[in-house]
């Protein structure tokens, strides 16, 4: 599975949208991104994921460049709770482990 | 609750001792995994199951740990004779493996301190 880069940490106002940037320079055409968040001693929560084209769910939105070596995922307008670890993974459709490396911890702030 | 479920949640032991921890999958749920996470890291891979085959394990999982999911529900992660460096969350997860793009859902974890 390609590797990901992440900012180590960052900070968003509460009620202001949060953008997470993530490189995957390496990612194979199969391979999908996805995302992850873990708050403080929970276990890992599903985000959102896509291939090519961005997707939006309820919780997020996740931009992918075209020529798919970076993405950013967007929470709209973050709120205390969404204090948390995120990871971004890059991960085949065939695989079978998610490969997490040490993600960005966001702070959101009032 | 129809989410992963873990238990227990917390374990202290003393050097030595065997543990075992229980992870419940969602109930259509074929696939099961297991990480570990120590402090500042992000999870590890262990070893996965699909449905009760055994299908990968990870240069992480020593001699001293086993893991079973004999009927292919629930799934057990024994560690024999503890050592500190054991400690640490051990995470469950599971999906439906039906196509390529499955997401994973992962349970609260068992915390586990070696003493």
């Amino acid at each position: 599975d390609a590797k990901t880069t992440q900012p180590t940490s960052m900070d968003c106002a509460e009620g202001r949208a949060a953008n997470l940037p993530c490189n995957h320079s390496t990612i194979s055409g199969n391979e999908y991104v996805y995302w992850y968040r873990q708050i403080h001693s929970q276990g890992p929560q599903y985000i959102i994921h896509g291939l090519k084209n961005n997707e939006t769910n309820e919780m997020a939105s996740l931009i992918i460049t075209e020529d798919r070596k970076s993405s950013t995922l967007i929470l709209p307008h973050a709120t205390l709770r969404d204090t948390a670890v995120y990871y971004c993974i890059v991960k085949g459709g065939t695989a079978s482990k998610l490969t997490f490396g040490t993600g960005t911890r966001l702070q959101v702030t009032l | 609750d129809t989410g992963v479920s873990q238990n227990p949640r917390h374990k202290i032991t003393k050097r030595g001792q065997n543990v075992t921890f229980r992870c419940d999958p969602i109930s259509e749920h074929n696939r099961l995994y297991w990480y570990r996470q120590t402090l500042g890291q992000g999870p590890e891979f262990l070893t996965y199951f699909q449905n009760e085959a055994q299908l990968e394990k990870s240069r992480l999982l020593s001699d001293r740990f086993s893991a079973e999911r004999p009927k292919g529900s629930f799934s057990t992660l024994e560690i024999q004779r503890t050592e500190q460096g054991d400690s640490a969350m051990y995470l469950c997860a599971s999906s439906l493996w039906a196509d390529r793009d499955a997401e994973a859902f992962f349970g609260q974890g068992t915390r586990l301190t070696v003493v």
